[in-house]
């Protein structure tokens, strides 16, 4: 069974940092372009940044840009979101996501973790 | 910065056709993926590349693409198509979303 699992979140000061993590299953991990979709409470869905299937390639948000990093761990089948200088505007669930094909191939995001919540608040 | 503006709103009666719109400079050039997401759930892939359907996907779930209008159609809507529905674009690497049309079956 295709499945992410996303873990992580929590509830983080302004400032602070978080790591999220995406345990994958089911599919060729490495071969994927994976990424990070969030959605604030009660909002639509804001994607966040993209990872190639190699890791050599990153695509990120100009809302996050300078604040988080993607990575992969192929060998363990994880993708990661390092997250830091955390605002409020960044409360959110986040999702885990693969991409269908390459970046802007078209394919769109056919696989979904459920999600985990992160909440910046002092 | 590049935006799809979707209407907040379509109200559909069963068994209807209902039509999403998602509008952006130039649309018709990018490929567009629309997403459906009920309640407490995870998106869910409906149309990619304009206009095909993923498996498992019913053949009610129809998109186009052309201008600066991507269009998704469920024709016959049923009561289980009751959902926000997001169209998605690429602007080169950076994929942006349209704001969701909740779309109500009555």
């Amino acid at each position: 069974e295709v499945q992410l699992l996303e873990s992580g979140g929590g509830l983080v000061q302004p400032g602070g940092s978080l790591r999220l993590s995406c345990a994958a299953s089911g599919f060729a991990f490495s071969n994927s372009v994976m990424g990070w979709v969030r959605q604030a409470p009660g909002k639509g869905l804001q994607w966040v940044s993209g990872l190639s299937g190699s890791g050599d390639s990153t695509y990120y948000a100009e809302s996050v840009k300078g604040r988080c990093i993607i990575s992969r761990d192929n060998s363990r089948n994880n993708l990661y979101l390092q997250m830091s200088s955390l605002r409020a505007d960044d409360t959110a669930l986040y999702y885990c996501v693969k991409y269908g094909g390459g970046s802007g191939s078209g394919y769109g995001m056919d696989v979904w973790g459920r999600g985990t919540t992160v909440t910046v608040s002092s | 910065s590049y935006e799809l503006t979707q209407p907040p709103s379509v109200s559909v009666s069963p068994g209807q056709t209902a039509t999403i719109t998602c509008s952006g400079y130039k649309l018709g050039e990018k490929y567009v993926c629309w997403y459906q997401q009920k309640p407490g759930q995870s998106p869910l892939l409906v149309i990619f590349q304009d206009g095909k359907r993923p498996s498992g996907i019913p053949e009610r779930f129809s998109g186009s693409n052309s201008g600066n209008t991507a269009t998704l159609t469920i024709s016959g809507t049923q009561p289980m198509d009751e959902a926000e529905y997001f169209c998605q674009a690429w602007e080169s690497t950076t994929v942006i979303f349209g704001g969701g049309t909740h779309l109500t079956v009555l």
